[in-house]
């Protein structure tokens, strides 16, 4: 049972490239998100997914899209890349829209854009 | 506006001690209190949950407290080992949403 498995691990781009970072999980979770976390500025919601087939904006948005397709896999994608977008991405689902339902976290993608 | 503070200074203790880390929060009614440990290079892992209507919550040498008046929540690590180091964050849930609000998390370094 791998949980939530993000790849890749690293990533260097240049400003101006695109990438997609792809998020999966095993356990059949509803719920999956994507944040990205900064120093000093803690974890930051950029999209999120209640189901197969639908995403909504989180707080940080902008020069992102996302994709649900299959409902195990929850994809980020930057179109033009800035060195703003410098970052480590974490992805993460949840069984439940309840309160009580923890976040299953990967390890998350490292990102530099130069 | 919406805040959550966790104090952003390391927090040094001896082994042994306990440990005791600060959630404090502002504008929000948050319905349910996470914490989460992560250590570095890894994604935060779920430790305790606590409900608006909890006074306290315990799990082995963890221990979480809940004061809604204060809007405040404490968590404290008991007989601290070094392995506690990491670095520990609140997350906020509110009835309604999809969505957590975590703070910034807060360095714990145990020192042997």
């Amino acid at each position: 049972n791998a949980g939530v498995t993000q790849t890749p691990k690293f990533r260097v781009l240049k400003t101006g490239q695109s990438m997609t970072l792809l998020c999966a999980q095993d356990m059949n979770h509803e719920y999956m998100y994507w944040y990205r976390q900064d120093p000093g500025m803690g974890l930051r919601l950029i999209h999120y997914s209640v189901g197969e087939g639908t995403t909504a904006k989180g707080e940080v948005p902008d020069g992102y899209n996302v994709s649900r397709l299959k409902k195990q896999n929850f994809l980020l994608g930057l179109e033009s890349a800035a060195p703003s977008q410098t970052s480590v991405y974490f992805c993460a689902s949840r069984q439940t829209v309840r309160g009580d339902s923890p976040l299953h976290f990967g390890n998350g993608t490292r990102l530099t854009v130069t | 506006s919406q805040k959550i503070e966790q104090n952003s200074e390391a927090l040094n203790i001896q082994e042994g001690k306990t440990a005791t880390l600060t959630c404090n929060y502002t504008n929000y009614s948050p319905a349910y209190l996470q914490w989460y440990r992560q250590d570095p290079g890894r994604g935060p892992v779920f430790l305790l949950l606590i409900r608006e209507n909890e006074k306290e919550k315990r799990k082995e040498r963890l221990k979480v407290t809940f004061d809604t008046t204060l809007k405040q929540s404490l968590f404290h690590i008991t007989a601290s080992q070094p392995a506690d180091s990491a670095t520990y964050l609140c997350a906020l849930h509110t009835s309604g949403t999809y969505k957590y609000i975590f703070g910034t998390g807060t360095r714990l370094k145990v020192l042997a």
